[in-house]
Formats: structure tokens, C-alpha cells, sequence
């Protein structure tokens, strides 16, 4: 069975300071991760990561993968009360052009 | 990225009605796909949604309980049927352009 799971699940930490959230899987046919920041209903999408080791970089974002030990993490930095929401890490199978996602990480950003 | 509207935002229903959430894309794209969210939890696959086939469901969802429509590449309904309050959920629609966007969501809670 194809498994995303995501940590921590919560994490609280104050604005300024440095996150990073933790995504690992195991499926049957990758063929890329995506990380969401969802805030309300709708994951707005932040990073597609396919090969490993190229660090994709956004602001204050960044996100990098590792497909031999089949991880990937998002770090913040610098975060503001703006970037607390949840983290969604997917998985998308190959072939199946389907999503699996993880768990979620909800990040509180305390001013 | 495309731009998905989705309807309605959100609905309290009934329990034993049913209520169709329409998602329209601003450009024509071959596969849609629907989702829900249970609250606390993460989003999971219902189906994917092919303009002139029957739309392929993901185990644990059957078409009775979740009809779709697809009359055209731009278009698309998920029906939730004869609901009760287990299906209080974000339902939400996605197309695969290089990222999965996502609609806007539906809230429903069921009464």
C-alpha cells in the first residue's frame, strides 16, 4: 500500500525562527512530490521535486529530495505569522497520475 | 496554472439529501479529480474524472454514493448522495498542470 507520512504533526514555534517538516513514502512507482501550504479548503501548491539532491527555492522556502532514503523536506526560514498553516506532502504514482498524500504538518507561527 | 471555480463554498444539508458541487476549469484538460477531506484529516482520492468514459473510483468510494459528470474538458460534478453526517467533509477538485492545482473547495456539513 502506497504511505506518505509527514512530521512532526504539529509544531509551534515563534516568528523569526527556523522550520523544518519532514516528509517520507514508501509506493510502488514514483514520479514526483509536491508540497501544498493549505490555510482554509484549498492547497495552494509550493514545490514539484523529482530528482534528487536539486534544492528547489522559493523566498523563504526551500525543498530538496532524497530517492534513495525516500524523504524530502521543506524548510522556512526567517518564518512570519503569515506561514502558519498546514503542510501537505503528496506523493504523485506514476502511471496512475494519482496523489497520495501525507498527514499534514500544522505549523503555528506565535508573533 | 489553471484556474479552477468551484461551487458551492460550502452548504448544511440534510441528512438523506444530496448536494452536487460543480468545478469549472479555464482551459480544457483531460483528466479531473476529486478529493475529500474528512475534518483533522488529509485529503484523499475519490476519483478520477475522463471527459467520455465512466470516471474510475479509488477503493472505498462506489459511483451510488459519489456520481460524477464529465461532459467536457472544461467541466465537471461530484455528487454526494443520500448523505448523512459521516459525509461532512471539504470536498475539493484538482487538475494535474504541472503542480495538481486545486479548486477553491466545498464545506459541507451534514445535519
Amino acid at each position: 500500500e502506497d504511505k506518505v507520512v509527514q512530521s512532526p504533526l504539529s509544531l509551534v514555534v515563534h516568528e523569526g525562527d527556523t522550520v523544518t517538516l519532514n516528509c517520507s513514502y514508501e509506493v510502488t512507482n514514483f514520479r514526483s512530490l509536491l508540497w501544498y501550504k493549505q490555510e482554509k479548503k484549498a492547497p495552494t501548491f509550493l514545490f514539484m521535486l523529482t530528482s534528487s539532491g536539486i534544492e528547489k527555492k522559493s523566498g523563504r522556502l526551500s525543498s530538496i529530495l532524497d530517492k534513495k532514503e525516500l524523504f524530502s523536506i521543506l524548510n522556512i526560514t526567517a518564518t512570519q505569522t503569515g506561514d502558519s498553516a498546514v503542510y501537505l506532502c503528496a506523493v504523485e504514482i506514476q502511471g496512475a497520475q494519482k496523489l497520495v498524500f501525507g498527514q499534514g504538518t500544522r505549523l503555528t507561527i506565535n508573533p | 496554472s489553471a484556474v479552477i471555480s468551484q461551487k458551492p463554498s460550502r452548504d448544511i444539508c440534510q441528512r438523506g439529501t444530496s448536494l452536487t458541487i460543480q468545478c469549472q476549469v479555464d482551459s480544457q484538460v483531460t483528466m479531473m479529480f476529486w478529493y475529500r477531506q474528512q475534518p483533522g484529516q488529509s485529503l484523499t482520492l475519490i476519483a478520477t474524472a475522463n471527459q467520455g468514459s465512466e470516471a474510475t473510483y479509488e477503493s472505498g468510494f462506489v459511483i451510488d454514493k459519489f456520481p460524477i459528470s464529465r461532459p467536457n474538458l472544461t467541466f465537471s460534478t461530484l455528487t454526494v448522495s443520500n448523505m448523512s453526517p459521516e459525509d461532512s467533509s471539504i470536498y475539493l477538485c484538482s487538475v494535474d498542470d504541472s503542480g495538481y492545482t486545486f479548486g477553491s473547495g466545498t464545506r459541507l456539513t451534514v445535519v
